[in-house]
């Protein structure tokens, strides 16, 4: 049972265009909502996050949107630069009465900036 | 270099012998985490320390699976009588309370 889907195994935007990256989830506990970009060879890097109390964040480049009707949220880079180019995972973290916060993550998208 | 460490890098080992990886985390943060990721999968939760005490374990983590954090700093995770399905990227996190940190993984390869 998939509790946070990214149905997008890849997407190739060219670079200075933007990146929309799609995550869904079927957990109405989630309440906190995390970004991951993954080199190869590489642990995951932590990009942006966004509680379940807002609709959207912002830092710099990165902009995370939440539609918690819809139990949907969205990545997007502008512009996009080729060093974007990673695998990035969606991660959504349980909120039992905080405990142990462990992350719950999607299968990833592949994103190719091309130049 | 205060990030997340952990070793080895990488590990290859014959099936039915122990293996025994480390992590480092982030000096002042009091949570650590051991996640597992395999090709095409996001990393999956092994087991969460707050300070020394191990709070939960996945139940991905068979009995042949030990993780430790004495003294609440570095971390030990042990499998012993690997298998073929060990073969994985080993994630090591650590946090404070909101953002999870990740470490640059053990590779292990059961042949």
């Amino acid at each position: 049972d998939q509790q946070v889907k990214q149905n997008s195994p890849s997407l190739s935007v060219q670079e200075g265009r933007i990146s929309i990256l799609n995550c869904d989830y079927t957990n109405s506990m989630f309440d906190y909502f995390l970004w991951y970009k993954k080199y190869p060879a590489e642990g995951p890097t932590f990009l942006i996050s966004i509680s379940s109390i807002k609709d959207k964040n912002e830092d710099g480049r990165f902009t995370v949107f939440l539609n918690k009707s819809a139990k949907h949220l969205s990545l997007h880079i502008v512009p996009s630069q080729p060093g974007d180019s990673a695998v990035y995972f969606c991660a959504a973290r349980e909120d039992y009465g905080g405990a142990t916060n462990k992350l719950i993550f999607g299968t990833g998208t592949l994103l190719a900036v091309q130049p | 270099d205060t990030g997340v460490s952990q070793n080895p890098r990488h590990k290859i080992t014959k099936r039915g012998q122990n293996v025994t990886f480390r992590c480092d985390p982030i000096s002042e943060h009091n949570r650590l985490y051991w996640y597992r990721q395999t090709l095409g999968q996001g990393p999956e939760f092994l087991t969460y320390f707050q300070n020394e005490a191990q709070l939960e374990k996945s139940r991905l983590l068979s009995d042949r699976f030990s993780a430790e954090r004495p003294k609440g700093s570095f971390s030990t995770l042990e499998i012993q009588r690997t298998e073929q399905g060990d073969s994985a990227m080993y994630l090591c996190a650590s946090s404070l309370a909101g953002e999870q940190y990740f470490g640059p993984g053990t590779r292990l390869t059961v042949t």
